[in-house]
């Protein structure tokens, strides 16, 4: 089956641009993950969305939302970029059954470039 | 390809060798922790898992050790090949299956 599918690849905004960035699930996945990955920081959790609900947030400003539709496809947007923003943005999908392991499966992520 | 990381500590082995890297968590709650591989322009790929109530798990070709006391995991991969090359992430998890990362180790593997 389809892995995790995150669009666009790559992308170069410029300072005080806004940005959204999309993820398609693993089909039958109903829970959305979204990491930020910089060389400095490493991987860090955004938030994570089960049937269209934001359950968990991290540490990040206000500028950097989400939502989750009810096909469980995510998207991501971050307001009013700044140079710091500039990483891979991964979106990772779960089936959140009810017991048991839940594995999360990323996608190859949006690489953010801005300028 | 893309850099996920620059300065990580780096591992350097010859094909054949058994390779161990190590970790160390902060959470002494955690119960349950995975082992990502993450090769240049790729996301992190699921390598083995392993919950608090264990302290060793079999994979092909690859071991985890977890050690409760001292906080700390270990990936033992054994015959290490160059497709091995990648860099790779501890991670402990949380509620709604959040994910707290190590800083990562990147192995590089000499044919």
């Amino acid at each position: 089956k389809a892995g995790v599918t995150q669009t666009p690849r790559y992308l170069i905004k410029t300072r005080g641009q806004q940005v959204t960035l999309s993820c398609s699930p693993i089909s039958g996945h109903r829970s959305v993950s979204w990491y930020q990955q910089t060389p400095g920081q490493g991987l860090q959790f955004l938030f994570e969305y089960f049937s269209e609900t934001q359950r968990n947030k991290g540490n990040f400003p206000g500028r950097f939302s989400g939502r989750q539709f009810s096909n469980s496809r995510s998207e991501m947007n971050v307001s009013t970029l700044e140079l710091g923003d500039s990483a891979l943005y991964l979106c990772a999908s779960s089936y959140q059954p009810s017991s048991g392991a839940n594995v999360l499966t990323f996608g190859a992520g949006s690489r953010l470039t801005v300028l | 390809g893309e850099s996920v990381g620059l300065h990580l500590p780096t591992l350097s082995v010859q094909e054949g060798d058994n390779s161990i890297i190590n970790c160390a968590y902060s959470n002494s709650a955690s119960d349950y922790f995975i082992w990502y591989k993450q090769e240049s322009g790729k996301g992190p790929q699921f390598i083995i898992d392993i919950r608090s109530n264990m302290d060793k798990r079999q994979g092909q070709r690859v071991t985890v050790l977890l050690n409760k006391t001292v906080k700390h995991l270990s990936l033992q991969i054994a015959a290490t090949q160059p497709g091995d090359s990648a860099v790779y992430f501890c991670a402990e998890v949380g509620g709604y299956s959040t994910l707290t990362f190590g800083k990562g180790t990147m192995l590089l593997v000499s044919p």
